[in-house]
């Protein structure tokens, strides 16, 4: 079945530092792939998506590539904020899902000033 | 434009009882998805609901069931409460099924205790 496998947390890193977390997927045929984050005290949002290979999914800095070679989907920032600390899901939606989202277990990322 | 929300917030069981968790999807969105997630898990799909219909559901037993109403809203169920229960409990509203490329709008939650 379809799966999802990303990095553990927590990742600390120092405020302006290149984040790359990882994530990992299995599915059949071509899903499509997100990253949620979710903030202290709020509900889990979509950061960014891509739907097809090698397709770049970008948003607040963030990217993600959709590599179907090595089934990967890892998300980068070069330069990250104090306010980009939060927990990172990525997900995916296979083309016969049910509609379910597949999500990997979150990373915590604490960035320190 | 009026996010989702979701009711109560917080809440203890204890096991055998029964529970119903209630949403209120984002002006403009007609599904509404449920999701268990585990503490230091990610979410899990439990069922889905398009015009007052279940119309997708993962791998959750009987004893989880839902509605949705004309409004949208919709109310989650959980009888026969068992410890491996508790969680958060996270509604999700979006376009329909048709229209949505996977964009979901999360609330922020109820937390369920089962003592």
């Amino acid at each position: 079945g379809n799966s999802v496998t990303q990095m553990e947390g927590p990742v600390t890193l120092s405020e302006e530092a290149f984040l790359t977390i990882n994530c990992t997927y299995t599915a059949t045929g071509y899903p499509s792939l997100f990253w949620y984050v979710q903030y202290p005290g709020e509900g889990l949002q979509l950061l960014l998506k891509a739907t097809k290979a090698d397709d770049k999914g970008s948003n607040k800095g963030f990217e993600a590539t959709y590599r179907k070679e090595t089934t990967s989907f890892h998300l980068e920032k070069g330069s990250v904020q104090v306010s980009d600390s939060a927990v990172y899901f990525c997900a995916l939606r296979g083309k016969d899902s049910n509609y379910q989202l597949i999500w990997g277990a979150g990373t915590k990322l604490i960035i320190k000033p | 434009e009026t996010g989702v929300t979701q009711s109560p917030t917080h809440l203890i069981k204890t096991r055998g009882q029964q529970v119903t968790l209630r949403c209120s999807s984002q002006s403009g969105h007609n599904t509404v998805s449920w999701y268990q997630q585990a503490l230091g898990q990610g979410p899990q799909f439990i069922f889905q609901y398009y015009r007052e219909e279940e119309n997708g559901r993962g791998n959750f037993p009987p004893r989880f069931s839902g509605l949705q109403f004309p409004n949208y809203s919709s109310e989650l169920n959980v009888n026969a409460l068992e410890l491996d229960d508790s969680a958060l409990y996270l509604c999700a509203s979006s376009l329909a099924p048709s229209e949505n490329t996977g964009e979901l709008f999360f609330g922020e939650g109820s937390r369920l205790t089962v003592l």
